[in-house]
């Protein structure tokens, strides 16, 4: 089973923010939060990783809360272009072959002209 | 960041033949390849995990007499379907990685007739 629990689906008003939320309750202390994007058809596209603090790159913002059980990704001003199915997983930072990646289904996220 | 590519993007097979896919990464070594794969309207499932020059690990379910996965050299990974049958219709999706880093590819659409 996934390791994270996102809401199925958000729309956003094009301009504004976009605020999608993660659940990681069980997040282990070697684990980081990943955030990725899919556009149909397409492979994943990385957004933007942390361990414990905020984080933010030309994409995104990523929060995380203090207890690190959950986090917000935020696109500052969203655009048509940002709509996509958006993932957050949690793992390690050295990629091993035993570490097991398992994907949520994601929030998909509608972007409203 | 780094560049994976897969080819080919998309491929058309009929029943009972063999498909093979490429993961190429393009700018660095990459010690680790995952294989995912990604029904319509579902999420990415891992398939198997290899590491250059060894075995690979498939999940539970995921037949690896099936699902042929050489990861011969550091830039190279490729999975045969072998004897494909029309569930096995898919986007397949690699991702490469190395100590710090990852990327996926951009996704095969594999349609068998």
């Amino acid at each position: 089973d996934a390791k994270t629990t996102q809401p199925p689906s958000m729309d956003c008003a094009e301009g504004r923010a976009a605020n999608l939320p993660c659940n990681h309750s069980t997040i282990s202390g070697n684990e980081y939060v990943y955030w990725y994007r899919q556009i149909h058809s397409q492979g994943p596209q990385y957004i933007i990783h942390g361990l414990k603090n905020n984080e933010t790159n030309e994409m995104a913002s990523l929060i995380i809360t203090e207890d690190r059980k959950s986090s917000t990704l935020i696109l500052p001003h969203a655009t048509l272009r940002d709509t996509a199915v958006y993932y957050c997983i949690v793992r390690v930072a050295t990629v091993r072959r035993d570490d097991k990646i398992i994907f949520g289904k994601g929030t998909r996220l509608h972007i409203l002209p | 960041g780094a560049v994976v590519s897969q080819h080919p993007s998309w491929v058309i097979c009929k029943s009972g033949t063999s498909v093979k896919i490429e993961c190429r990464s393009l700018d660095f070594q990459a010690t680790t390849m995952f294989w995912y794969r990604q029904f319509p309207k579902q999420s990415l499932m891992l398939m198997a995990t290899s590491n250059e020059g060894s075995k690979a690990t498939y999940e539970q379910g995921v037949e690896k007499d099936k699902f042929l996965i050489n990861h011969a050299s550091l830039t190279l990974s490729t999975l045969t379907v072998t004897s494909a049958h029309p569930e096995d219709s898919s986007f397949y999706i690699c991702e490469a990685g190395a100590t710090y880093e990852q990327y996926f590819g951009p996704g095969t659409r594999l349609t068998v007739t």
